[in-house]
């Protein structure tokens, strides 16, 4: 199946600094990647639509300034958490989305721990 | 808006019991249904999926789920859990929003199946 690959696996940065995380696709193309942001016992919970060569689309109450995110090519989307506070530590997903059999498929990266201290 | 609702947020089982896992959603389009589970530590994998065809699906590990759509629901079993079953189960629905398919997640379910 699809495989999905994020980096770092996990991060600890200090206030005030920025952070990257990078979502690839390894075997397949993908218009469209989504970040996600999961809390301790939490769900998954939307942060942004990825989409390649245009701007991205955030879910409500999501700061665009302070997550950036950039879709350049078709295997690779980033996000880029500006200006880090101890509030953003999370575990970060993303996920890229595949045609499948007439329809669409999420496959999932293995996620990201951003401890900010 | 849409909405997926898991109603049990923590389960406990013996090894053998048989289990249900509730999931009902919001939504009326039409919808692609998820079932994923993620172990300790580890990263959302795929149990099952329903696109369209025979509303009772079977996925890996011997889990299956059937979409019944009078009720809005995604329910997912499997007869006789293991310990290695542990982990949290979440339900998901796909759902055209704003010209793009997006995934709502519920709350998941935290199972714990004890030896």
């Amino acid at each position: 199946g699809a495989v999905v690959s994020q980096h770092p696996s996990w991060v600890i940065c200090k206030s005030g600094t920025s952070v990257k995380i990078e979502c690839r696709s390894l075997d397949f193309q993908a218009t469209t990647m989504f970040w996600y942001r999961q809390f301790p016992k939490q769900s998954l919970m939307l942060m942004a639509t990825s989409n390649e060569g245009s701007k991205a689309t955030y879910e409500q109450g999501v700061e665009k300034d302070k997550f950036l995110i950039n879709h350049a090519s078709l295997t690779l989307s980033t996000l880029t958490v500006t200006s880090a506070h101890p509030e953003d530590s999370s575990f970060y997903i993303c996920s890229a989305r595949a045609p499948v059999g007439g329809s669409y498929e999420q496959y999932f990266g293995p996620g990201t721990r951003l401890t900010v201290t | 808006a849409q909405s997926v609702s898991q109603h049990n947020h923590h389960v406990i089982l013996s090894e053998a019991a048989s289990l249900e896992l509730g999931c009902n959603y919001s939504y009326g389009g039409t919808v692609n249904l998820f079932w994923y589970v993620q172990y300790p530590g580890q990263h959302l994998q795929l149990l099952l999926k329903y696109f369209s065809g025979d509303p009772l699906v079977k996925g890996i590990k011997g889990f299956e789920a059937e979409f019944i759509k009078s009720k809005f629901s995604f329910n997912l079993r499997k007869p006789s859990v293991q310990w290695s079953d542990t982990a949290e189960y979440f339900c998901a629905v796909t759902a055209r929003t704003s010209g793009t398919y997006k995934y709502i997640f519920g709350t998941g379910t935290r199972l714990k199946v004890l030896a």
